[in-house]
């Protein structure tokens, strides 16, 4: 069974770029989530996305955005980036919304902003 | 004050002890508890959870719960070198798949 699937697994921007970062789900799985994990403030919640909808939102601005497909599928999108955006993004699926925490994460993806 | 607290190491312990880990919590709201596990360069992969106060046993790991005090504890007995990573507690809200996760904490297990 394949596990989450992020691409790109390495990406360098400058400031004022705009990102967009992909994850495929485990199959069958339907719930979607994205972290950022950086070495100041660690593993933080960006959002969460259940068919189609976004159902839960993490403290970060405007400029982080994501969206889910039919598919599961999700992709999340950085506008007008800056240096504290430098992290690795990490994205994680599980079958339903049952709060138990049991995500399936996967490598991620590490952005670099320069 | 974070929601979570984890002590981040770096833990460093000779192969074969025991390696202690354990976070404090302060909104009791939370109601599981979840150990993760981070090799360098992957994600997190999901070690143990635990609903209830008391101890829970897999293999050479423990988790400990103790809600009166809001502190949770992993134990990982007879410790290997492949066991060398970044553990991560992590506390989910009742509903949806929104962890919120201790700073982690670096072990080093030495052959």
């Amino acid at each position: 069974k394949a596990g989450v699937t992020q691409t790109p697994r390495y990406l360098i921007k400058t400031r004022g770029q705009q990102v967009t970062l992909s994850c495929s789900p485990i199959s069958g799985h339907r719930s979607v989530s994205w972290y950022q994990q950086t070495p100041g403030q660690g593993l933080q919640f960006l959002f969460e996305y259940f068919s189609e909808t976004q159902r839960n939102k993490g403290n970060f601005p405007g400029r982080f955005s994501g969206r889910q497909f039919s598919n599961s599928r999700s992709e999340m999108n950085v506008s007008t980036l800056e240096l504290g955006d430098s992290a690795l993004y990490l994205c994680a699926s599980s079958f339903g919304r049952v709060g138990t925490g049991e995500l399936f994460f996967g490598e991620g993806s590490r952005l670099t902003v320069l | 004050q974070k929601e979570v607290e984890q002590d981040p190491g770096p833990l460093s312990v000779p192969e074969g002890a025991i390696v202690s880990l354990n976070c404090t919590y302060s909104n009791s709201a939370f109601q599981y508890f979840m150990w993760y596990r981070q090799y360098s360069r992957k994600g997190p992969e999901l070690l143990m959870y635990t609903y209830s106060s008391g101890n829970k046993e897999d293999g050479r790991f423990t988790a400990q719960v103790d809600k009166s005090s809001k502190y949770i504890s992993l134990f990982i007995r007879d410790s290997q070198p492949s066991d060398s990573a970044t553990y991560l507690c992590a506390l989910p809200r009742a509903a949806g798949n929104k962890l919120t996760f201790g700073g982690g904490t670096r072990v080093l297990v030495k052959p």
